[in-house]
């Protein structure tokens, strides 16, 4: 129940394609989910989060799209572009810790120029 | 602000030895974590600070591993005696998180120790 499972494993866009990312939990005590981008030899950064009182949060080309009912939430990269290559990481945490964060296996992502 | 500070960024080191990993959180923030990242096991928390004390250490896998935090700008992670099982990047983070619970604000990754134990 502590779970938060990724997919894909790793994904190829072209230049200027989207890049879809999804996770699913199964813990509904989660209040809060954080995703993370982390580049080679880099410290993971919070890129965009979103609370379950809304389905959608959008900035700039990133996009999270959230489905309560269904437990799943997915980050979509519009117009990827070769410096989105990364390391794509979801995230959850428990309404009842404020600190505690469970990550999901991450997605390594190619966008090729 | 220069952000969260690791040293060493690589350690290479042989089974038995003792290993100190370092680190400095931002200043202002009162809380402090420390991960492991391998690829098997993915990014996992080892242990939570709060005011320098120890919240939760629920993730540190064994008694070989230990941490402490003398003051708000410096923590350190031991391992002791290491093993090859242990080879993997350690990350710091750290944040502001408010008394009593409450939201936390976001967590600020170093750039992690790289460690290899032969």
């Amino acid at each position: 129940q502590q779970q938060v499972k990724q997919s894909p494993q790793s994904l190829i866009v072209q230049k200027g394609g989207i890049s879809i990312i999804n996770c699913a939990y199964e813990n509904t005590a989660f209040d809060y989910f954080p995703w993370y981008q982390q580049f080679p030899g880099k410290g993971p950064a919070l890129l965009i989060a979103i609370r379950p009182d809304v389905s959608e949060k959008k900035e700039g080309r990133f996009t999270i799209s959230f489905n309560k009912s269904a437990k799943q939430f997915s980050l979509h990269i519009m117009d990827s572009q070769p410096g989105d290559s990364a390391t794509y990481f979801c995230a959850a945490r428990r309404m009842d810790s404020s600190y505690k964060l469970i990550f999901g296996s991450g997605t390594r992502l190619l966008v090729r120029p | 602000d220069a952000g969260v500070i690791q040293s060493p960024r690589h350690e290479v080191t042989e089974m038995g030895q003792e290993v100190t990993l370092r680190c400095k959180p931002i200043s202002g923030h009162n809380s402090l974590f420390w991960y492991r990242q391998t690829m098997m096991r993915g990014l996992e928390l080892l242990i939570y600070f709060n005011n320098n004390v120890p919240i939760d250490d629920s993730g540190m896998p064994e008694d070989r591993f230990s941490a402490k935090m003398p003051n708000a700008s410096f923590s350190t992670l031991k391992i002791q005696p290491s093993e090859p099982r242990d080879s993997a990047v350690y990350f710091c983070a750290s944040s502001y998180v408010l008394a009593g619970g409450g939201l936390a604000n976001e967590q600020f990754f170093g750039p992690g120790t790289r460690l290899t134990v032969l």
